[in-house]
Protein backbone atom coordinates (compact mmCIF):
# COMPACT_ATOMS: atom_id res chain seq x y z
CA UNK A 1 0.00 0.00 0.00
CA UNK A 2 2.86 2.45 -0.89
CA UNK A 3 0.91 5.39 -2.92
CA UNK A 4 3.27 7.82 -4.30
CA UNK A 5 7.18 7.08 -2.86
CA UNK A 6 9.29 10.01 -3.46
CA UNK A 7 13.27 9.64 -3.84
CA UNK A 8 15.56 11.34 -1.88
CA UNK A 9 13.41 12.91 1.54
CA UNK A 10 16.30 15.27 1.81
CA UNK A 11 18.81 16.56 -0.48
CA UNK A 12 21.17 18.90 0.21
CA UNK A 13 23.15 20.63 -3.51
CA UNK A 14 25.91 23.36 -4.17
CA UNK A 15 24.50 26.31 -6.54
CA UNK A 16 25.29 24.91 -9.76
CA UNK A 17 24.94 21.18 -9.60
CA UNK A 18 22.30 18.97 -11.40
CA UNK A 19 20.00 16.42 -9.43
CA UNK A 20 16.86 14.00 -10.28
CA UNK A 21 13.98 13.96 -7.94
CA UNK A 22 11.97 10.54 -8.45
CA UNK A 23 8.50 9.72 -8.06
CA UNK A 24 6.84 6.44 -8.78
CA UNK A 25 2.95 5.78 -7.47
CA UNK A 26 1.28 2.24 -7.85
CA UNK A 27 -1.96 3.17 -7.79
CA UNK A 28 -2.25 3.24 -12.14
CA UNK A 29 -3.17 6.81 -12.39
CA UNK A 30 -3.04 8.74 -15.35
CA UNK A 31 -1.90 11.80 -14.16
CA UNK A 32 1.10 13.07 -12.22
CA UNK A 33 2.12 16.18 -10.68
CA UNK A 34 4.95 18.42 -9.39
CA UNK A 35 4.63 21.00 -7.02
CA UNK A 36 7.27 23.20 -4.75
CA UNK A 37 5.82 24.64 -1.40
CA UNK A 38 7.22 27.73 0.19
CA UNK A 39 6.06 29.28 3.44
CA UNK A 40 3.38 31.53 2.93
CA UNK A 41 2.88 30.62 -0.97
CA UNK A 42 0.76 26.92 -0.59
CA UNK A 43 1.89 24.44 -3.62
CA UNK A 44 2.49 25.92 -6.82
CA UNK A 45 2.51 23.33 -9.68
CA UNK A 46 5.73 23.04 -11.02
CA UNK A 47 4.68 20.78 -14.26
CA UNK A 48 2.05 17.64 -15.01
CA UNK A 49 1.93 14.86 -16.84
CA UNK A 50 -1.83 14.65 -18.04
CA UNK A 51 -0.96 10.77 -19.70
CA UNK A 52 1.93 8.41 -19.94
CA UNK A 53 4.36 10.28 -22.76
CA UNK A 54 2.78 13.78 -22.33
CA UNK A 55 4.05 16.86 -20.40
CA UNK A 56 3.15 20.15 -19.38
CA UNK A 57 4.14 23.50 -18.09
CA UNK A 58 2.39 24.49 -14.41
CA UNK A 59 2.59 27.83 -12.98
CA UNK A 60 6.62 27.88 -12.16
CA UNK A 61 8.46 25.83 -14.72
CA UNK A 62 11.80 28.08 -15.06
CA UNK A 63 14.63 25.89 -13.99
CA UNK A 64 13.37 22.61 -13.84
CA UNK A 65 12.90 19.57 -16.53
CA UNK A 66 10.76 16.65 -16.46
CA UNK A 67 10.10 13.26 -17.60
CA UNK A 68 7.48 11.08 -17.50
CA UNK A 69 9.29 7.45 -17.91
CA UNK A 70 6.30 5.02 -17.78
CA UNK A 71 3.00 5.43 -16.24
CA UNK A 72 4.57 5.01 -13.02
CA UNK A 73 7.42 7.31 -12.81
CA UNK A 74 7.62 10.92 -13.22
CA UNK A 75 11.10 12.64 -12.85
CA UNK A 76 12.03 15.94 -11.65
CA UNK A 77 15.26 17.07 -12.94
CA UNK A 78 16.97 20.47 -11.52
CA UNK A 79 20.11 21.12 -14.33
CA UNK A 80 21.75 23.76 -12.45
CA UNK A 81 20.53 24.41 -8.92
CA UNK A 82 19.90 27.94 -7.55
CA UNK A 83 18.97 28.68 -4.13
CA UNK A 84 16.01 29.94 -5.00
CA UNK A 85 15.08 26.23 -5.42
CA UNK A 86 15.15 25.53 -2.15
CA UNK A 87 11.65 24.20 -0.89
CA UNK A 88 10.26 20.95 -0.73
CA UNK A 89 8.69 19.57 -3.31
CA UNK A 90 5.71 17.10 -3.71
CA UNK A 91 4.71 14.69 -6.44
CA UNK A 92 0.93 13.82 -6.66
CA UNK A 93 -0.90 11.45 -9.07
CA UNK A 94 -4.92 11.10 -9.26
CA UNK A 95 -7.22 9.28 -11.70
CA UNK A 96 -8.04 10.39 -15.44
CA UNK A 97 -11.48 11.23 -15.75
CA UNK A 98 -12.73 10.71 -12.08
CA UNK A 99 -13.73 13.15 -9.86
CA UNK A 100 -11.27 12.02 -7.02
CA UNK A 101 -8.62 14.54 -6.17
CA UNK A 102 -4.84 14.04 -6.07
CA UNK A 103 -2.40 11.53 -3.55
CA UNK A 104 0.78 13.44 -2.71
CA UNK A 105 3.45 12.02 -1.55
CA UNK A 106 5.62 12.63 1.45
CA UNK A 107 7.97 15.13 0.07
CA UNK A 108 11.45 16.11 -1.10
CA UNK A 109 13.27 18.59 1.15
CA UNK A 110 15.61 20.26 -1.12
CA UNK A 111 18.58 22.54 0.17
CA UNK A 112 20.42 24.53 -2.73
CA UNK A 113 23.52 26.67 -0.65
CA UNK B 1 -0.96 36.22 -9.05
CA UNK B 2 -2.71 34.28 -6.53
CA UNK B 3 -5.99 32.85 -8.01
CA UNK B 4 -6.91 31.60 -4.49
CA UNK B 5 -6.89 33.79 -1.65
CA UNK B 6 -6.76 32.22 1.88
CA UNK B 7 -7.07 33.74 5.26
CA UNK B 8 -5.91 33.95 7.86
CA UNK B 9 -2.24 32.77 7.82
CA UNK B 10 -2.84 30.81 11.41
CA UNK B 11 -5.05 30.38 13.86
CA UNK B 12 -5.19 29.52 17.36
CA UNK B 13 -8.20 27.49 18.64
CA UNK B 14 -9.33 25.90 22.36
CA UNK B 15 -10.10 22.42 22.17
CA UNK B 16 -14.10 21.85 21.77
CA UNK B 17 -14.12 25.77 19.68
CA UNK B 18 -15.02 26.40 15.94
CA UNK B 19 -12.26 26.66 13.46
CA UNK B 20 -13.16 28.77 10.37
CA UNK B 21 -10.92 29.28 7.25
CA UNK B 22 -11.73 30.99 4.47
CA UNK B 23 -11.23 31.13 0.67
CA UNK B 24 -11.87 33.66 -2.30
CA UNK B 25 -11.28 33.12 -5.98
CA UNK B 26 -12.06 34.95 -8.89
CA UNK B 27 -11.49 32.57 -11.57
CA UNK B 28 -15.32 31.47 -12.58
CA UNK B 29 -13.85 28.21 -14.60
CA UNK B 30 -13.03 26.60 -11.56
CA UNK B 31 -15.68 23.80 -10.87
CA UNK B 32 -14.77 22.03 -8.08
CA UNK B 33 -13.33 22.70 -4.50
CA UNK B 34 -10.89 20.15 -2.10
CA UNK B 35 -9.66 21.14 1.10
CA UNK B 36 -6.11 19.59 2.05
CA UNK B 37 -4.60 18.67 5.42
CA UNK B 38 -0.91 18.67 6.10
CA UNK B 39 0.67 17.68 8.86
CA UNK B 40 4.15 18.41 10.07
CA UNK B 41 6.79 15.95 7.40
CA UNK B 42 3.54 14.62 5.48
CA UNK B 43 2.35 15.51 1.92
CA UNK B 44 -0.85 16.95 1.93
CA UNK B 45 -4.03 14.59 2.30
CA UNK B 46 -7.70 15.35 0.71
CA UNK B 47 -9.80 16.12 3.55
CA UNK B 48 -13.34 17.20 2.57
CA UNK B 49 -14.17 18.48 -1.38
CA UNK B 50 -17.48 20.55 -2.54
CA UNK B 51 -18.82 20.87 -6.45
CA UNK B 52 -19.98 24.75 -7.15
CA UNK B 53 -23.85 23.42 -7.39
CA UNK B 54 -23.98 22.65 -3.76
CA UNK B 55 -23.59 25.23 -0.69
CA UNK B 56 -23.11 22.94 1.88
CA UNK B 57 -20.83 19.85 2.74
CA UNK B 58 -20.50 18.14 5.77
CA UNK B 59 -18.59 15.28 7.03
CA UNK B 60 -18.18 14.27 10.49
CA UNK B 61 -17.10 17.24 12.28
CA UNK B 62 -15.60 19.15 8.99
CA UNK B 63 -18.13 21.28 6.93
CA UNK B 64 -17.50 23.46 3.58
CA UNK B 65 -20.18 26.21 3.16
CA UNK B 66 -20.02 27.50 -0.44
CA UNK B 67 -21.05 30.68 -1.69
CA UNK B 68 -20.89 30.64 -5.86
CA UNK B 69 -22.16 34.57 -5.70
CA UNK B 70 -19.37 35.91 -3.72
CA UNK B 71 -16.91 33.58 -5.46
CA UNK B 72 -15.81 32.67 -1.42
CA UNK B 73 -15.76 29.04 0.10
CA UNK B 74 -14.57 28.03 3.83
CA UNK B 75 -14.01 25.16 5.82
CA UNK B 76 -15.73 24.71 9.62
CA UNK B 77 -14.11 22.79 12.11
CA UNK B 78 -16.37 21.59 14.74
CA UNK B 79 -15.42 20.77 18.13
CA UNK B 80 -11.76 21.13 17.16
CA UNK B 81 -9.33 18.52 18.78
CA UNK B 82 -5.54 19.29 19.40
CA UNK B 83 -5.13 16.40 16.67
CA UNK B 84 -6.40 18.55 13.90
CA UNK B 85 -3.58 21.07 14.78
CA UNK B 86 -2.15 20.87 11.15
CA UNK B 87 -1.82 23.63 8.11
CA UNK B 88 -5.21 23.31 5.56
CA UNK B 89 -4.63 24.53 2.41
CA UNK B 90 -7.99 25.28 -0.28
CA UNK B 91 -7.79 24.51 -3.35
CA UNK B 92 -9.77 24.97 -6.78
CA UNK B 93 -9.72 23.28 -9.52
CA UNK B 94 -9.53 24.00 -13.72
CA UNK B 95 -9.19 21.92 -16.47
CA UNK B 96 -11.06 19.09 -18.11
CA UNK B 97 -10.51 14.93 -17.80
CA UNK B 98 -6.61 13.99 -17.21
CA UNK B 99 -5.30 17.67 -18.39
CA UNK B 100 -7.46 19.22 -14.80
CA UNK B 101 -5.07 20.58 -12.47
CA UNK B 102 -5.38 22.23 -9.10
CA UNK B 103 -4.53 25.76 -7.87
CA UNK B 104 -3.80 25.82 -3.66
CA UNK B 105 -4.18 28.62 -1.44
CA UNK B 106 -1.23 30.12 0.83
CA UNK B 107 -2.35 27.83 3.55
CA UNK B 108 -3.63 28.14 7.40
CA UNK B 109 -1.56 26.83 10.22
CA UNK B 110 -4.54 25.59 13.00
CA UNK B 111 -3.81 25.04 16.42
CA UNK B 112 -5.30 23.70 18.60
CA UNK B 113 -5.07 23.95 22.09
CA UNK B 114 -5.59 21.46 24.81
Amino acid sequence: NAGVTQTPKFQVLKTGQSMTLQCAQDMNHNSMYWYRQDPGMGLRLIYYSASEGTTDKGEVPNGYNVSRLNKREFSLRLESAAPSQTSVYFCASRPGQTLTEAFFGQGTRLTVV
Amino acid sequence: QQQVKQSPQSLIVQKGGISIINCAYENTAFDYFPWYQQFPGKGPALLIAIRPDVSEKKEGRFTISFNKSAKQFSLHIMDSQPGDSATYFCAARTGFGSARQLTFGSGTQLTVLP
